[in-house]
């Protein structure tokens, strides 16, 4: 019974393509959010969506889009795939968009650009 | 930047308590210190998060100095399953989880 899950799970696609990761959440939550965790392990927000809405967009470049088509869903789609993309991808969840709330990790999508 | 410095990594040996340090020397008034842990393949998971009082739950005991410049993450019983990366976090004012590079704790056998 998976809180927080993310599809597909890995992801090998060559430069130039366009792909979509998809996130879904089952907790009920309000706000969901997508990281980037490169080479390095460095873990770092993208974006947060609370009630659909955007509300951090972390200067990632124009060609990552999230769209959450409602509160359980935030997909994030990717153009024009660079060689930089490739890292792992977690996406999160957390009950409302306040200062003590525990957020929630899917499992990652590993996804590898040739 | 995060704003905390933990050591890159530590060992604890099966069955003994794996304390992990975490300095916050510049914390606000207003921000909490938060546990989360990243098990190898897998995402980050939230083990415990406090303010001033020490905090304990079923997996993690957490203590904050009263000065609350730096806190333990204690581990009572550790086993190899708790083998990761431990990130303390300081909350920002905007409300970012901000990871930093962590501690990597080996449980031995």
């Amino acid at each position: 019974d998976t809180a927080v899950s993310q599809t597909p799970k890995y992801l090998v696609t060559q430069m130039g393509n366009d792909k979509s990761i998809k996130c879904e959440q089952n907790l009920g939550h309000d706000t969901m959010y997508w990281y980037k965790q490169d080479s390095k392990k460095f873990l770092k927000i993208m974006f947060s969506y609370n009630n659909k809405e955007l509300i951090i967009n972390e200067t990632v470049p124009n060609r990552f889009s999230p769209k959450s088509p409602d509160k359980a869903h935030l997909n994030l789609h990717i153009n024009s795939l660079e060689l930089g993309d490739s890292a792992v991808y977690f996406c999160a969840s957390s009950q409302v968009w306040t200062h003590q709330e525990t957020q929630y990790f899917g499992p990652g999508t590993r996804l590898l650009v040739l | 930047d995060a704003k905390t410095t933990q050591p890159p990594s530590m060992d604890c040996a099966e069955g003994r308590a794996a304390n992990l340090p975490c300095n916050h020397s510049t914390i606000s008034g207003n921000e909490y210190v938060y546990w989360y842990r990243q098990i190898h393949s897998q995402g980050p998971q939230y083990i415990i998060h406090g303010l001033k009082n020490n905090e304990t739950n079923e997996m993690a005991s957490l203590i904050i100095t009263e000065d609350r410049k730096s806190s333990t993450l204690i581990l009572p019983h550790a086993t190899l399953r708790d083998t990761a990366v431990y990130y303390c976090i300081v909350r920002s004012r905007d409300d970012k989880i901000i990871f930093g590079k962590g501690t990597r704790l080996h449980i031995l056998p």
